[in-house]
């Protein structure tokens, strides 16, 4: 079975610009999780979907990030604009359902370096 | 909110010696707890996890057990191998309003021949 699918794996940009994340989660998953990892720090979750449904963004900077998840299916995070603490990787993770008990298969994350 | 505590690395150990790396948690009511593995270049997976007190989760020569009179889910194997070296991180989840898994900073772990 394929794992999840992130791309691109590295991105350099500087601060102000914008930048988009895309995930693939494993097929028939139904819930999707955007993560933020800053070095040396555990993943914090900025994003849950349900399907194409928000299940909790609480965590997510909304002056500046957005998600989506057109038809349940792939996923987009959007940072615009830029700051220099975005620096972190933001890892995709998926799950076959929502719960506590579930396992997440993570993807291999992006690197995103703001200058 | 929740929060999960987990020793300082780097724990470097030599082949064969004996892993002991804590995890403490705060938490409302009962939550779920996890193992997660980093190796060099991959992505986060599943080690082990357990689902309610007093439940062991096992994987690959690794324990933890669920104690929540010492709110603990601390990872152990009894033989290290050099494939060991990695990244580990506890979390934890629950259900019940928003569900928000919580992650503990990471514990590198290295393991000399």
């Amino acid at each position: 079975e394929a794992g999840v699918a992130q791309s691109p794996r590295y991105k350099i940009i500087e601060k102000r610009q914008s930048v988009a994340f895309w995930c693939n989660p494993i097929s028939g998953h139904a819930t999707l999780y955007w993560y933020q990892q800053i070095l040396g720090q555990g993943p914090k979750l900025l994003i849950q979907f349900q399907n194409n449904g928000v299940v909790d963004d609480s965590q997510l900077p909304k002056d500046r990030f957005s998600a989506e998840r057109l038809k349940g299916v792939d996923s987009t995070l959007k940072i615009q604009p830029a700051k220099l603490e975005d620096s972190a990787v933001y890892l995709c993770a998926s799950s076959s359902k929502a719960g506590s008990s579930y396992e997440q298969y993570f993807g291999p994350g992006t690197r995103l370096t703001v200058t | 909110g929740n929060s999960v505590t987990q020793m300082e690395g780097p724990v470097t150990l030599s082949e064969e010696a004996f892993l002991t790396i804590n995890c403490t948690y705060t938490a409302t009511g009962y939550p779920s707890l996890f193992w997660y593995v980093q190796y060099p270049g991959e992505g986060l997976q599943l080690l082990l996890k357990a689902t309610k007190a007093d439940d062991k989760g096992s994987n690959k020569g690794f324990e933890a057990t669920y104690r929540k009179e010492t709110t603990s889910f601390h990872l152990e194997k009894g033989s290290v191998q050099v494939s060991d070296s990695a990244v580990y991180f506890c979390a934890l989840s629950r259900l019940g309003g928003s569900y928000i898994p919580t992650f503990g900073r990471g514990t590198s772990l290295i393991v000399h021949p």
